[in-house]
C-alpha cells in the first residue's frame, strides 16, 4: 500500500539554526510531492511542490526541498529558522498508478522554534 | 486570490444531533475533498467528489456521513448523528482538473460534540 512517512513527530530547534524535516514515501511510481504548513488554529497552506524538472524546489518563507527518487524522499530544509516558523508541517504525495490519483498525507512534524 | 471558504468556523453540538458543514470551493475547480484532523493528530482523508458523485471514500466515511453539492457553488458534509469521536477539525479542499493540481484548503470547521 502506498504511504507517506514523516519520521519525526516533533523537531525542536533554536532560532537561526538550520532545520531538516524528513519525508519518505513508499513507492517509486509516478509521484508529485508537496509540503504544507499549518500554523496554530489555521488551515493548511502550500509551502512548495515538486512536479518535474529540477529536483531542488524553493518555496515560500525561505524553505526548500529536494526530491531524491532513488531514496524516495522529499526532505524539507531551511538554513535559518525564525520563531514564526513554529507550526505543523505535512508532507503530501500524489501517487499515480494505472490512471488513478491518490493524494496521501504524512502524519506531520511539529516544528518548535526556541528563542 | 481565490480561496476555499468554510462555514461555520466552529460548531458545538450535542451527541446524536445532525451537523452540516459547508464549503465553497474555488470556482473553476472540479474535484472536491473533505479531510478530518482530530486534535493533535494527522490529516485524514474522508471523501473525494467529482462530477456530482463520490469518487473515493475512506473507511472513516461510514453511513453517518454524506456529501452533497446542492447548487453550483456549495459542497457540504453532513454527519447524521454525531458521536463524541466526531469532534475534529474538518477541512474542505478543491483542485483543478489538472493531474498535478495541488489541493487548496479552507481554514477548516472545528466541530465539538458534547
Amino acid at each position: 500500500a502506498q504511504s507517506v512517512t514523516q519520521l519525526d513527530s516533533q523537531v525542536p530547534v533554536f532560532e537561526e539554526a538550520p532545520v531538516e524535516l524528513r519525508c519518505n514515501y513508499s513507492s517509486s511510481v509516478s509521484v508529485y510531492l508537496f509540503w504544507y504548513v499549518q500554523y496554530p488554529n489555521q488551515g493548511l497552506q502550500l509551502l512548495l511542490k515538486y512536479l518535474s524538472g529540477s529536483t531542488l524546489v524553493k518555496g515560500i518563507n525561505g524553505f526548500e526541498a529536494e526530491f531524491n527518487k532513488s531514496q524516495t524522499s522529499f526532505h524539507l530544509r531551511k538554513p535559518s529558522v525564525h520563531i514564526s516558523d513554529t507550526a505543523e508541517y505535512f508532507c503530501a504525495v500524489i501517487f499515480i498508478t494505472s490512471g488513478t490519483y491518490k493524494y496521501i498525507f504524512g502524519t506531520g512534524t511539529r516544528l518548535k522554534v526556541l528563542a | 486570490e481565490p480561496e476555499v471558504t468554510q462555514t461555520p468556523s466552529h460548531q458545538v453540538t450535542q451527541m446524536g444531533q445532525e451537523v452540516i458543514l459547508r464549503c465553497v470551493p474555488i470556482s473553476n475547480h472540479l474535484y472536491f475533498y473533505w479531510y478530518r484532523q482530530i486534535l493533535g493528530q494527522k490529516v485524514e482523508f474522508l471523501v473525494s467528489f467529482y462530477n456530482n458523485e463520490i469518487s473515493e471514500k475512506s473507511e472513516i466515511f461510514d453511513d453517518q456521513f454524506s456529501v452533497e453539492r446542492p447548487d453550483g457553488s456549495n459542497f457540504t458534509l453532513k454527519i447524521r448523528s454525531t458521536k463524541l469521536e466526531d469532534s475534529a477539525m474538518y477541512f474542505c479542499a478543491s483542485r483543478t482538473p489538472r493531474l498535478t493540481g495541488e489541493l487548496f484548503f479552507g481554514e477548516g470547521s472545528r466541530l465539538t460534540v458534547l
